[in-house]
């Protein structure tokens, strides 16, 4: 089956950086990939979404970038902002069994 | 407002006791599902419904029941609770009729369990 690994549990940047959350995935059949946003209390909210037909896809501040060759994916947030803070994670779609499979995700924190 | 809602949303019980957590959509989705979070690991499927009437299991379904009598409710149930179970539940719906999970999921706030 799938697997979703984060390689980093926590990310400091300031307000206004640029920030990357990478997420790395086992199946190069896996085909569907999401982003979600979890804040403090909250259930995950969709960010952004990618088919692997794509390599690239924008939404408003935030860019999905797709490695099929290396199985990599990576979420860009531009001019971060503290409502960003947030837990962010992956999800790929298991080709095999047509579920969703999530990583465990990585803690953005922006500072002032 | 479109939501999921789910009841309680803090719960502290003791071993054995059988509750049930409460999840409801408005949004007329077929598809319905329970997820634990646990830390280090990612969200892990329970139990998930395609529509009324129809369940199956997740990846972690010991220990727990579910029903979808309605298509707006999709109970949690533990009969006999332990301590494995302290987690926090997230219920999650969505219109996709396949099951396949692409179409985009809206979570509820979760419901944070604790088994004495």
């Amino acid at each position: 089956g799938e697997s979703v690994g984060l390689h980093l549990p926590t990310l400091s940047v300031q307000e206004g950086d640029n920030s990357i959350i990478n997420c790395a995935y086992s199946n190069s059949a896996s085909d569907y990939f999401i982003w979600y946003k979890q804040e403090s209390g909250k259930g995950p909210q969709f960010i952004i979404d990618i088919r692997s037909n794509m390599d690239k896809r924008q939404g408003q501040r935030v860019t999905v970038l797709l490695n099929k060759t290396v199985k990599h994916l990576s979420l860009q947030i531009a001019a971060t902002q503290p409502g960003d803070s947030a837990v962010y994670f992956c999800a790929v779609l298991d080709p095999r069994f047509q579920k969703l499979v999530f990583g465990t995700g990585t803690r953005l924190l922006v500072s002032p | 407002e479109a939501q999921v809602t789910q009841n309680p949303r803090y719960l502290i019980t003791v071993t054995g006791k059988k509750l049930t957590v409460t999840c409801s959509q408005n949004m007329n989705h077929e598809y319905m599902s329970w997820y634990r979070q646990d830390p280090g690991l990612g969200l892990r499927q329970i139990y998930y419904s395609m529509n009324v009437e129809v369940t199956d299991k997740g990846d972690v379904p010991e220990g727990y029941k579910v029903s979808r009598k309605e298509k707006r409710n999709f109970p949690l149930i533990l009969e006999s609770p332990s301590p494995n179970q302290t987690s926090l539940y997230f219920c999650a719906s969505s219109l996709d009729r396949s099951g396949a999970g692409t179409d985009t999921q809206y979570f509820g706030p979760g419901t944070r369990l604790t088994v004495l």
